[in-house]
C-alpha cells in the first residue's frame, strides 16, 4: 500500500531532551515536507526537501533540523524541545515539488513537551 | 497579506441536511485549490482539487466545490450529510511560487446531529 509512515505516533517527552521524529514513504517520491497543526493555525510547513540532500526552511522553521540522506526517508530532529513545540505533526510526500503535484500525508505525530 | 480564510470554526448540521463550507483566499493570481479531510485521530485525506477548467469541482465522498474568481471563494458542498463526515475540513491553496508548498486555512470542525 501506498503510505507515508511517521514513528511514533504519539510521544510525551520533557524540555531539552533531543527527540527524532521518523518519516517514510513507499512510493518513490522526491519531495517531502514536514508541517506541525496547531488549533486555529491549521497547518504551517517547518521544512521541505525538493530531493536527496536537498532541504530548505518553511514557514515555522525554528527549533527544529531535517535531513534527507535517502529519498525514502526525511526525519525531524528536535535538538532542545521546548514546551512551544507541543504539536500535532504531519510528514507529506508528493512525486516532485511542483504545485501541481497532489501531497499524500501521514497520519501524524502528537508531540507533548513538558 | 497572502492568506487563507474559513470563516466557521465550528458548524453542525443534522443528517441529512445539506452542507456548504466556506473558504475565501487572498493571492494575485488564482491558486491551485484543495480541501482536504482529517477524520479524528487521522491524517488528511484529500477530498478534492481545482487545477484549472470547469470551475465546479467533483471529489470523494460525495463532495463538490465551486471556484468563483470574482469573490476569491473555493466553498465545499454536499447535498445530504451523513453522520460519517463528522470531521475537521481543512481549506488550502498552493500559492504557485514554484514549488508544493500549501498553505491551509485554520480549519472548520463539522458535527453531525443524529
Amino acid at each position: 500500500e501506498a503510505q507515508v509512515t511517521q514513528n511514533p505516533r504519539y510521544l510525551i517527552t520533557v524540555t531539552g531532551k533531543k527527540l527524532t521524529v521518523t518519516c517514510s514513504q513507499n512510493m518513490n517520491h522526491e519531495y517531502m515536507s514536514w508541517y506541525r497543526q496547531d488549533p486555529g493555525l491549521g497547518l504551517r510547513q517547518i521544512y521541505y526537501s525538493m530531493n536527496v540532500e536537498v532541504t530548505d526552511k518553511g514557514d515555522v522553521p525554528e527549533g527544529y533540523k531535517v535531513s534527507r540522506k535517502e529519498k525514502r526517508n526525511f526525519p525531524l530532529i528536535l535538538e532542545s524541545p521546548s514546551p512551544n513545540q507541543t504539536s500535532l505533526y504531519f510528514c507529506a510526500s508528493s512525486l516532485q515539488g511542483s504545485g501541481a503535484n497532489v501531497l499524500t500525508f501521514g497520519a501524524g505525530s502528537r508531540l507533548t513537551v513538558l | 497579506a497572502q492568506s487563507v480564510t474559513q470563516p466557521d470554526i465550528h458548524i453542525t448540521v443534522s443528517e441529512g441536511a445539506s452542507l456548504e463550507l466556506r473558504c475565501n483566499y487572498s493571492y494575485g493570481a488564482t491558486p491551485y485549490l484543495f480541501w482536504y479531510v482529517q477524520s479524528p485521530g487521522q491524517g488528511l485525506q484529500l477530498l478534492l482539487k481545482y487545477f484549472s477548467g470547469d470551475t465546479l469541482v467533483q471529489g470523494i465522498k460525495g463532495f463538490e466545490a465551486e471556484f468563483k474568481r470574482s469573490q476569491s471563494s473555493f466553498n465545499l458542498r454536499k447535498p445530504s450529510v451523513h453522520w460519517s463526515d463528522a470531521a475537521e475540513y481543512f481549506c488550502a491553496v498552493n500559492p504557485l511560487g514554484g514549488y508544493n508548498k500549501l498553505i491551509f486555512g485554520a480549519g472548520t470542525r463539522l458535527a453531525v446531529h443524529p
